[in-house]
C-alpha cells in the first residue's frame, strides 16, 4: 500500500482555519486520498475524499496538489468539536474491496 | 442522518469465555466491517464481509474470530475463547455500492476480558 505521512499533531485557535498536511509521493494513478477523522471515546468519521481535483463537502475542503504527491484537508472555521485524530489514507479503487488502512494521523487541538 | 449501530457499548467477559458484538450496519449498504483498537494504538482491521462472505482478513483474525450476518441486518463479530488481549474497542463499519465511497462507522463496543 502506498504510504501517508502526516505531522503527529497539531494546534489551531477557535473559529481559524486549519489546513492539515499530507504527504504521499509514492501515490499511485489509481488511488483515491481519503480523509477520516476520530472524535474522542468515538469511532472513526469519515470526512472528505477526492482524486485529482479539489473537493468541497459541507464538512471540510480538500486541496490535492497539481503531482498528487501531497494533499491538504481544509477546516475553514475550527471548533471545539473539530478536536479529533485526523487520518488520510490512500485507498486504490482498481483493487474492488481494498479496505481502509489508519496510520497514526494528526492529533488536532482547538484552543478556544 | 443513517446510523451503524453497535451493542452493546461496554462488555465485561472472563477469560476464556466466549463474547458475541452486535452490529446493525446502515439498510442499504452492502459492505462490512469490523475493526479494533487497542487503548492508545491504531485502528486495526479485521475483517471484511461482502455478498455473505469474507473478502478479506487480517492476521489477528484468526480461528477464535468469526462473523456472521444471520438474518440481513445485524452483523456480528464473535469470539469464542477471549483472552486478556482481545480488550479493545471494536467498530463496525459499512458502506454502499460505490467502490470509492466513505465507511460509516459505528460507536465502537468496548470489550474488557478480565
Amino acid at each position: 500500500d502506498a504510504k501517508t505521512t502526516q505531522p503527529n499533531s497539531m494546534e489551531s485557535n477557535e473559529e481559524e482555519p486549519v489546513h492539515l498536511p499530507c504527504n504521499h509521493s509514492t501515490i499511485s494513478g489509481t488511488d483515491y486520498i481519503h480523509w477520516y477523522r476520530q472524535l474522542p471515546s468515538q469511532g472513526p468519521e469519515y470526512v472528505i475524499h477526492g482524486l485529482t481535483s479539489n473537493v468541497n463537502n459541507r464538512m471540510a475542503s480538500l486541496a490535492i496538489a497539481e503531482d498528487r504527491k501531497s494533499s491538504t484537508l481544509i477546516l475553514h472555521r475550527a471548533t471545539l468539536r473539530d478536536a479529533a485524530v485526523y487520518y488520510c489514507i490512500l485507498r486504490d479503487w482498481a483493487g474492488g474491496y481494498q479496505k481502509v488502512t489508519f496510520g497514526t494521523g494528526t492529533k488536532l487541538q482547538v484552543i478556544p | 442522518e443513517p446510523e451503524v449501530t453497535q451493542t452493546p457499548s461496554h462488555q465485561v467477559t472472563q477469560m476464556g469465555q466466549e463474547v458475541i458484538l452486535r452490529c446493525v450496519p446502515i439498510s442499504n449498504h452492502l459492505y462490512f466491517y469490523w475493526y479494533r483498537q487497542i487503548l492508545g494504538q491504531k485502528v486495526e482491521f479485521l475483517v471484511s464481509f461482502y455478498n455473505n462472505e469474507i473478502s478479506e482478513k487480517s492476521e489477528i483474525f484468526d480461528d477464535q474470530f468469526s462473523v456472521e450476518r444471520p438474518d440481513g441486518s445485524n452483523f456480528t463479530l464473535k469470539i469464542r475463547s477471549t483472552k486478556l488481549e482481545d480488550s479493545a474497542m471494536y467498530f463496525c463499519a459499512s458502506r454502499g455500492d460505490r467502490v470509492v465511497g466513505g465507511y460509516t462507522f459505528g460507536s465502537g463496543t468496548r470489550l474488557t476480558v478480565v
